[in-house]
């Protein structure tokens, strides 16, 4: 079965920073990869995804991550941080070919001060 | 396209007592329904896979005779919650998968349920 390790469960950064917040997975077949934003009391809002080509994905809200396959990493980047992108973020792999089954990184928490 | 709804979004109930939850997808047919858990500051802990006309397939650990869930058609997936006690009080969010393109495109979440057990 595969694992999602999102270092760090707590990120603060100063609105304008640079945000990054940190994926790795553990197949040694590039899965398909993803990452969820969460809003308190929310459901989960796609960010983006990378399932083949282009290794810089770019998704909503300003947000891109770039898989890297020699370190098995799918890190979520944006430039300059806003007020509104505190939440909860997931990142989320699933195995090509066989669809279905998720397996979820256990989140980080993204705190954007004034 | 591809909404997920739930209903309800919040439900309070007494302890002993039996709530369902509902999963819709709303623009498109749903062969693959999955029921998630997620308590406060923590991941989502996946539940169950339910394949529409197809008895769910449930993670170890989740009592199937506790958490009944039925997938009768393609747009709908419901999960009851039996004999409910203040332990399973969480949220319990619900995805849809668009047919043969489950894991190739993403999971459609729905919007989250909370349940409350007094």
């Amino acid at each position: 079965a595969q694992s999602v390790t999102q270092l760090g469960s707590h990120v603060s950064v100063s609105e304008g920073a640079l945000v990054l917040l940190r994926c790795n997975y553990s197949s040694s077949v590039p899965p398909y990869l993803f990452w969820y934003v969460q809003y308190p009391n929310q459901g989960l809002q796609l960010l983006l995804k990378y399932t083949t080509g282009a290794t810089l994905v770019k998704g909503i809200n300003g947000f891109e991550a770039e898989f890297k396959k020699s370190e098995t990493s799918f890190h979520l980047t944006k430039p300059s941080a806003h007020m509104s992108d505190a939440a909860e973020y997931f990142c989320a792999v699933s195995d090509r070919g066989t669809g279905n089954q998720f397996y979820f990184g256990t989140g980080t928490s993204l705190t954007v001060i004034p | 396209g591809a909404v997920v709804s739930q209903h309800p979004s919040r439900v309070i109930c007494k302890s002993g007592t039996s709530v369902k939850i509902e999963c819709r997808s709303l623009d498109f047919q749903a062969t693959t329904m999955f029921w998630y858990r997620q308590f406060p500051k923590q991941s989502l802990m996946l539940m169950a896979t339910s394949n529409e006309g197809s008895k769910a397939t449930y993670e170890q650990g989740v009592e199937k005779d506790k958490f009944l869930i039925n997938h009768a058609s393609l747009t709908l997936s419901t999960l009851t919650v039996t004999s409910a006690h203040p332990e399973d009080s969480s949220f319990y969010i619900c995805s849809a998968g668009a047919g043969a393109r489950v894991g190739m495109d993403e999971q459609y979440f729905g919007p989250g349920t909370r349940l409350t057990v007094t």
